[in-house]
């Protein structure tokens, strides 16, 4: 069974710029959460989804950050316009809704973003 | 909000020698889940703990959850090299039991192990 993927690994973009990082949960797991370490720091939560609806998006910094899971597949995190302290490393998790697994978060490799 | 802090913040131990990560809650928690970050790696999932009081093992790996559901610790027995990485506690909410929800990390306690 494959794991969490994310797309890209590494993203070095200028401040201004798009990005748009793509995660694959495993499959069949409704629950989908974004992460973000920045350096040397804690994992601090940036949203939920069950499914394709947003669960919780309390950790969301502002409103350049655009998380989007149509068709509650994959899901995509667009930060429009980068700003330096938006570098770090953005971690994807999913979660099954039932046992034996239920709620154990499995991560994914993560894609370290560098905005210069 | 909650805040869930680990000390120490770093810790260098000689292989043999034992190793302990403490984690505190500001808040009471649902439940609590350890995990393994190695150096350029992910965070990995090593073990929940759910109900007050309970003491799991895996190995050499010992953790615990406190009385009142605030505190948690793993204790590693006569560590090994592959034991490096960061160590984080992930502490979920009270109601979350049963639910899927977020994670609160822990401030993550980093162990070098050296020969």
């Amino acid at each position: 069974e494959a794991g969490v993927t994310q797309f890209p690994s590494h993203s070095v973009i200028e401040k201004g710029q798009t990005v748009t990082l793509r995660c694959d949960p495993i499959s069949g797991h409704d629950n989908l959460y974004w992460y973000r370490r920045v350096m040397g720091k804690e994992i601090k939560f940036l949203l939920h989804f069950v499914k394709e609806s947003k669960q919780d998006e309390s950790g969301m910094p502002n409103n350049r950050f655009l998380a989007e899971r149509t068709g509650g597949t994959y899901s995509t995190l667009k930060v429009q316009p980068a700003e330096l302290e938006d570098s770090g490393v953005y971690f994807c998790a999913s979660s099954a809704h039932s046992r034996p697994t239920k709620n154990i978060q499995y991560f994914g490799a993560g894609t370290r973003l560098s905005v210069l | 909000g909650q805040q869930v802090m680990q000390i120490p913040q770093y810790q260098h131990v000689q292989e043999g020698e034992d190793f302990t990560t403490y984690c505190n809650s500001s808040t009471t928690l649902s439940n609590i889940q350890w995990y393994k970050q190695r150096p350029g790696g992910h965070p990995v999932f090593l073990i929940q703990l759910v109900k007050s009081g309970e003491v799991k093992k895996q190995k050499r790996l010992t953790f615990q959850f406190g009385e009142a559901k605030k505190n948690s610790s793993l204790h590693i027995t006569a560590t090994q090299t592959t034991d490096v990485g960061t160590y984080f506690c992930a502490g979920r909410p009270p109601g979350a039991t049963g639910t899927a929800s977020k994670l609160t990390f822990g401030t993550g306690t980093r162990l070098q192990v050296t020969l």
